[in-house]
C-alpha cells in the first residue's frame, strides 16, 4: 500500500534535547512538507522540499531543521532553539509543489517535558 | 493580503440535519486552486476536493457538495443528512506560490 508513514506516533523529550521526527513516503512524490498544528489551530508550514537535496523555509522555520537526501525521506529535527516545541507535527507529500493535493501522514505528537 | 477565512469556529448539529461550512478567500491571482480537507479525531488529514479557479461548476459527491462562487470569493461545503462519522475539523485551503494557505478550520460536531 502506498502512503506516508510517520514515527513514532507519540514522542516525549526533555527540554533542551534535540529530537528527530521521521517521515517516509512510497508514493514517488517529488514534494514533501512539514506542518505544525497546535491545539484548536490550523496548520502552519515549517519547511518544504520540492526535490531531493533542496528545501525551503516555511512560515515558522526557526528552531527546526530538515534534510532531503532521499526522495522517500524528509526527517525533521526539532532543536533546543525551538521555544515551544510541544505540538502535533504532520508530514505531507504531493506530486509537485504546484500540485496542491497533499497526502498526509498520521502525525507525531511531540511533548517536551 | 492573501488568505483563507473560515469564520465558523465550531458548528454543532443533530444527526441527519444538513450543514454548510463557509470558506472565504482572498487572492490577487486569477489562477489558483481551492481545497477542502477533513481532520477526524485521529489527526490525519484527508483530502476531499480540489477546485481550480476556472471551473465554477458545483460538485456533488454523495452527501457532500461544494459551491464555488468566484464573484464572492467563496467555496462553501455542504453535508447533507449529516452522520456522527462526519464529526471532524474541516479545513479550507488555497494554493498560492506553490504553498497551501490554510484556513483556521471549522470543528463540526454531529450529535446522535
Amino acid at each position: 500500500d502506498g502512503g506516508i508513514t510517520q514515527s513514532p506516533k507519540y514522542l516525549f523529550r526533555k527540554e533542551g534535547q534535540n529530537v528527530t521526527l521521521s517521515c517516509e513516503q512510497n508514493l514517488n512524490h517529488d514534494a514533501m512538507y512539514w506542518y505544525r498544528q497546535d491545539p484548536g489551530q490550523g496548520l502552519r508550514l515549517i519547511y518544504y522540499s520540492q526535490i531531493v537535496n533542496d528545501f525551503q523555509k516555511g512560515d515558522i522555520a526557526e528552531g527546526y531543521s530538515v534534510s532531503r537526501e532521499k526522495k522517500e525521506s524528509f526527517p525533521l529535527t526539532v532543536t533546543s532553539a525551538q521555544k515551544n516545541p510541544t505540538a502535533f507535527y504532520l508530514c505531507a507529500s504531493s506530486m509537485s509543489v504546484a500540485e496542491g493535493e497533499q497526502f498526509f501522514g498520521p502525525g507525531t505528537r511531540l511533548t517536551v517535558l | 493580503a492573501q488568505k483563507v477565512t473560515q469564520a465558523q469556529t465550531e458548528i454543532s448539529v443533530v444527526e441527519k440535519e444538513d450543514v454548510t461550512l463557509d470558506c472565504v478567500y482572498e487572492t490577487r491571482d486569477t489562477t489558483y486552486y481551492l481545497f477542502w480537507y477533513k481532520q477526524p479525531p485521529s489527526g490525519e488529514l484527508v483530502f476531499l476536493i480540489r477546485r481550480n479557479s476556472f471551473d465554477e461548476q458545483n460538485e456533488i459527491s454523495g452527501r457532500y457538495s461544494w459551491n464555488f462562487q468566484k464573484s464572492t470569493s467563496s467555496f462553501n461545503f455542504t453535508i447533507t443528512a449529516s452522520q456522527v462519522v462526519d464529526s471532524a475539523v474541516y479545513f479550507c485551503a488555497l494554493i498560492l506560490n506553490y504553498q497551501l494557505i490554510w484556513g483556521a478550520g471549522t470543528k463540526l460536531i454531529i450529535k446522535p
